[in-house]
Parts: structure tokens; sequence; C-alpha cells
């Protein structure tokens, strides 16, 4: 069984570009979590998607917005980059579905590496 | 609200063992926790949901206080293959899932 995938593995984008991610998850799982994890720290709560719609969302700015398609695989969207969004952006994915708690297990991709220069 | 772990950092030789803690000021929904190893995205080891549950498999458990405030991981026999960061994952009534800021366990041989 495939497990998360995501592209690209790098990105390199300028101040003030915009930033596309993209994620797929298992087979059967509705629920998509984006993470940012900058050098050195924790794991930041992004976003939360599940049968296309947003659950709930982490505390960052509005420039940070996404997406889950029909066939759940779902775009991360970082907009007027700014040097301190270079960072590995994960992304895991569960059979969660239509709840507002998270009780499954998150299964992550390896994560897309963004560098803004 | 981050909830605090602790310690921050651990240092074990092969074959001891570790608790590492993760505690918030109010009630929890769930904790799970997960394990990083450098460069590597994280692996999910357990969730808790209930308050006074005990989980565990091989030789790693987890518990979750009867208020549901605080969790504890526990590592008996700790083996190389355990280095790496530890991070509780928790979600308060109310707010956001969020992680704590991880406890870095290295083991020698």
């Amino acid at each position: 069984e495939a497990g998360v995938t995501q592209s690209p593995t790098h990105l390199i984008k300028t101040r003030g570009q915009q930033a596309t991610l993209r994620c797929s998850p298992i087979s059967g799982h509705t629920s998509v979590y984006w993470y940012q994890q900058a050098l050195g720290l924790g794991l930041q709560f992004l976003l939360w998607y599940d049968e296309g719609e947003e659950r709930n969302r982490g505390n960052f700015p509005p420039r940070f917005s996404g997406r889950q398609f029909p066939n759940y695989s779902s775009e991360l969207n970082v907009n007027a980059l700014e040097l301190e969004d270079s960072a590995l952006y994960l992304c895991a994915s569960s059979q969660q579905e239509g709840r507002t708690i998270l009780t499954d297990t998150q299964y992550f991709g390896p994560g897309t590496r963004l560098t803004v220069l | 609200q981050q909830p605090v772990q602790s310690p921050q950092a651990v240092i074990l030789r092969e074959g001891e063992d570790a608790v590492i803690n993760c505690s918030s000021s109010k009630a929890l929904y769930s904790v799970h926790w997960y394990r990083q190893k450098h460069g590597e995205a994280p692996v999910f080891l357990m969730i808790l949901l209930k308050g006074g549950e005990q989980k565990g498999h091989d030789k790693i458990s987890a518990s979750f206080n009867e208020k549901k405030q605080q969790s504890s991981l526990y590592l008996t026999a700790s083996q190389l293959s355990y280095s790496g960061t530890y991070f509780c994952g928790t979600h308060n009534y109310g707010q956001n899932f969020v992680f704590g800021p991880g406890t870095r366990l290295s083991v020698l041989p």
C-alpha cells in the first residue's frame, strides 16, 4: 500500500512569490493535515481538511490557505512568501471522518522543503 | 495552547529506562505520541483518549491521568533505535490540535 506522497520534494522561491505544495493521502483516507516544521523547531499545525471541507486551522495568517479535492488530495498555497516561511512542510492523512476532534492515527509524508530567498 | 514537555533532552545508555512527560493546564480530548528521527517524517506511536488509560506495545507504553491533563511516555530497556525526538500532540476542548516542543532522546551504546 502506497504511503502519503508529497510534491515537490524541494521548492525554492523568492520573497513575495507564491508557493503551491501538493499531497496525496493514503488510499481510503479522507482527512489531510498540513504542518510546518521550521529548522530545529517543532511541528506547527496549519490546516485540517476532511471530505473537502476545512475542519480546523492553526494560528497562521490568511496567506496560508489550501483546499482538498474530490479525490481527497490536497494543496497548500502560501502567498506573499516571507523569509520565515522557509521550513519543511509535512502532510499527513488519516481515516478520521466528519469529527472535530483528532482521534485517529496520522500517517506522515516525507515533506516538501520550502526555501524562500 | 502548546503542551509542556519534559525533559527537553535526555541521554541514555542502551538498556536504561526513560519517562517523557506532556502536560496541559486544561483537560484534553486526546493525546498523541510521535517519534521523529533526524531527517525523517514523524511516526505514530499511540493515542490516548480516556482518563486513566494506559497503552503500550513492545517496550514503549503511555498513560493518561484521570484529569486528562497529563500524559507520560515510558521507554523501558531502551534500544539504539529509540533515539529521536518525541512529540506529544494534544487537542484541548475548544482549541486547535497542537504539538509540544519535543523531547530529544539519545541512546548510546
